[in-house]
């Protein structure tokens, strides 16, 4: 299985700044035959259900501001949150659909 | 207004079974695959299951192939989640959601439904 692993665990962070969210991936998840990386962000708040930020690791999810924005290739990820709203304050998980089963890290709660 | 309800969880015994249901509204099921995604507490969400938009491929991980089994009624708009020999590590908060492309990643999620497997 593929292994997603994210950085920090926590992070403790004061409105309008910005917060930066690292995921690693045990295994290239970039697939060549169409340049794309396979890789999604949500973001879950307590007592609500996860929610679509990013997919293909940068491509923003129609209707999610564009404070939050995606990057990186194979197996590095990061996502950017600049400008921190209160409303920010979740775990934030990245998932691959590069190769079933499908995995998670293990999340980053955003502390603001 | 797209929503997706999940229901079915209870409070079963190890060894138990238990059948999850997951209906959407605002939108036609048939048209997506759909996914079954769990959270046990304080762990990480475990992705559990997908099955394609006509019911004839589905995929499992393998902490539940051959105890788990997801499918689907499209003309009752339904999604469902049959789980036998359950054991305490099946317990958790369990989600539906609607795939984006077919084989891809989750894009909307339901409210959720809670299984606990307890003695």
């Amino acid at each position: 299985d593929i292994v997603m692993t994210q950085s920090p665990d926590s992070l403790p962070v004061s409105l309008g700044e910005r917060a930066t969210i690292n995921c690693r991936s045990s295994q290239n998840i970039l697939y060549d035959a169409n340049n794309r990386n396979y890789l999604a962000w949500y973001q879950h708040k307590a007592g609500q259900s996860p929610k679509l930020l990013i997919y293909w690791a940068s491509t923003r999810e129609s209707g999610v501001p564009d404070r939050f924005s995606g990057s990186g290739s194979g197996t590095d990820f990061t996502l950017t949150i600049s400008s921190l709203q209160a409303e920010d304050a979740a775990i934030y998980y990245c998932q691959q659909y590069h190769t079933i089963p499908y995995t998670f890290g293990q999340g980053t709660r955003l502390e603001i | 207004e797209v929503e997706l309800v999940a229901s079915g969880g209870a409070v079963v015994r190890p060894g138990g079974s238990l059948r999850l249901s997951c209906a959407p509204s605002g939108f036609t099921l048939n048209n997506f695959a759909m996914h079954w995604v769990r959270q046990p507490p304080g762990k990480r969400l475990e992705w559990v299951s997908l099955i394609s938009w006509d019911g004839k491929t589905s995929y499992y991980a393998d902490s539940v192939k051959g105890r788990f089994i997801i499918s689907r009624d499209n003309n009752r708009n339904s999604l469902f989640l049959q789980m036998k020999n359950l054991t305490h590590e099946d317990s958790a908060f369990y989600y539906c959601a609607r795939d984006a492309v077919g084989l891809g990643w989750p894009d909307f999620w339901g409210q959720g439904t809670q299984v606990t497997v307890s003695s």
